[in-house]
């Protein structure tokens, strides 16, 4: 089955302390992100990829990193979380290369850093 | 700055009763449009894309349209199951930076 899948789906988590939200597509796609959204501000894109080795920020990219060293894997790190990165994660795949697609979402990570 | 603004921001309609939801845009060239349904708790999942100026898609209930500014998802005749928040989202033209930007969507519930 083509999907986008995220680990974890919940994760609570104190400031300071070092994750990573895993994402992967089944369906060698080449564009990914990663979007944040919160209660008001809808959608925000922190980082998006268009290939691998090549990451471009999106709008909201401060305390995260994101590395793509595989086409299928595009992984989110907070080093040092922050309670104001308390959010629903998702990430994203799209077959173009430019993004101007469907993207094809995963099922969202909720995060709570306290 | 590039905007998207998504209007408005909940609606609430009788069964049958058909409607529009608008997405207006200021961006400096436009690449693509796209809407998306989203389902509480659940990621976006696709329904249109627009290219141009005077596109239309249909899909059963829905209709998207697309002018220079703006965008209206039309909703015809909705069902109860047609209850989602709906985004509209553009990638902009001006550096080919290959951003999206999305808009903060409208509620939509359908009353049985």
């Amino acid at each position: 089955e083509a999907q986008v899948t995220q680990n974890p789906r919940y994760l609570i988590t104190v400031t300071g302390k070092k994750l990573t939200v895993t994402c992967s597509q089944n369906m060698n796609h080449e564009y990914m992100s990663w979007y944040r959204q919160d209660p008001g501000l809808g959608l925000r894109q922190i980082y998006y990829s268009m290939n691998v080795e090549v990451t471009d920020k999106g709008d909201v990219p401060e305390g995260y990193k994101v590395s793509r060293k595989e086409k299928r894997n595009f992984p989110l790190i907070l080093e040092s979380p922050s309670p104001n990165q308390t959010s629903l994660y998702f990430c994203a795949s799209s077959p173009r290369q430019d993004g101007v697609n469907e993207q094809f979402f995963g099922p969202g990570t909720r995060l709570t850093v306290l | 700055e590039d905007q998207v603004t998504q209007s408005p921001e909940a609606l609430r309609l009788q069964e049958g009763e058909s409607s529009s939801l608008n997405c207006s845009y200021t961006v400096s060239g436009l690449r693509g449009l796209f809407w998306y349904r989203q389902d509480p708790g659940k990621g976006p999942e696709f329904l249109f894309t627009l290219y141009s100026a005077g596109e239309e898609k249909e899909k059963e209930r829905l209709k998207a349209t697309l002018t220079k500014k703006e965008s209206f998802l039309h909703i015809t005749a909705p069902k109860p199951e047609d209850s989602a928040t709906y985004l509209c989202a553009v990638v902009p033209d001006m550096n080919r930076d290959d951003k999206i930007i999305f808009g903060k969507g409208t509620r939509l519930h359908i009353l049985p």
